[in-house]
């Protein structure tokens, strides 16, 4: 199997606190993981790709300070959104490819973030 | 990675083959063509991928054109769980990103 989990699945939080996103992959090592969002009625959007031990590449217009993220092991990457305000609700998706590696990636739940 | 065209939205009914075009009329040599699909509120869902030959799995079958410029998804069977928006990606190799754009939304109907 290719078991991705994700915690929480659902956060509401007040503005100006940080929030953590854990991304685990349950029954395999993951050499990369990806965080993606997603607003309402749109596609998905990759945020950032992070290998095992280097920092994350970001994509154009995401800001690195606000979302910080860890990838300390082989099966778990975290997503935290500091200083959060109501424009980053969202639904916070992570995925994960299998060590070694291969091209195929496995998707978490997700995390429905709703700040007030 | 080469883009994909997807038709906005498809009905099938119930029990009856759902086939989802995809053109990929750029891709190149190396490039994959993955198929995802998500379904509502939850994270998408690995359905199949090939490169040239055409594959079948426990969830669908996928037919890629000779020229590899277009492909199609066959799921032999809908029900109504695969109601879901499908995503056409083609990727190059382990190094590429998964870039999703609208996808079908394949509404299959009772």
């Amino acid at each position: 199997g290719a078991v991705v989990s994700q915690h929480p699945s659902w956060v509401i939080c007040k503005s100006g606190t940080s929030v953590k996103i854990e991304c685990r992959s349950l029954d395999f090592q993951a050499t990369t993981m990806f965080w993606y969002r997603q607003f309402p009625k749109q596609s998905l959007m990759l945020m950032a790709t992070s290998n095992e031990g280097s920092k994350a590449t970001y994509e154009q217009g995401v800001e690195k300070d606000k979302f910080l993220i860890n990838h300390a092991s082989l099966t778990l990457s975290t997503l935290t959104v500091t200083s959060a305000h109501p424009e980053d609700s969202s639904f916070y998706i992570c995925s994960a490819r299998k060590f070694p590696a291969q091209e195929t990636q496995y998707f978490g739940p997700g995390t429905r973030l709703l700040v007030l | 990675d080469a883009k994909t065209t997807q038709p906005t939205s498809m009905d099938c009914a119930e029990g009856r083959a759902a086939n989802l075009p995809c053109n990929h009329s750029t891709i190149s040599g190396n490039e994959y063509v993955y198929w995802y699909r998500q379904i509502h509120s939850q994270g998408p869902q690995y359905i199949i991928h090939g490169l040239k030959n055409n594959e079948t799995n426990e969830m669908a079958s996928l037919i890629i054109t000779e020229d590899r410029k277009s492909s199609t998804l066959i799921l032999p069977h809908a029900t109504l769980r695969d109601t879901a928006v499908y995503y056409c990606i083609a990727i190059g190799g382990s190094q590429g990103n998964l870039i999703f754009g609208k996808g079908t939304k394949l509404s299959v109907k009772p």
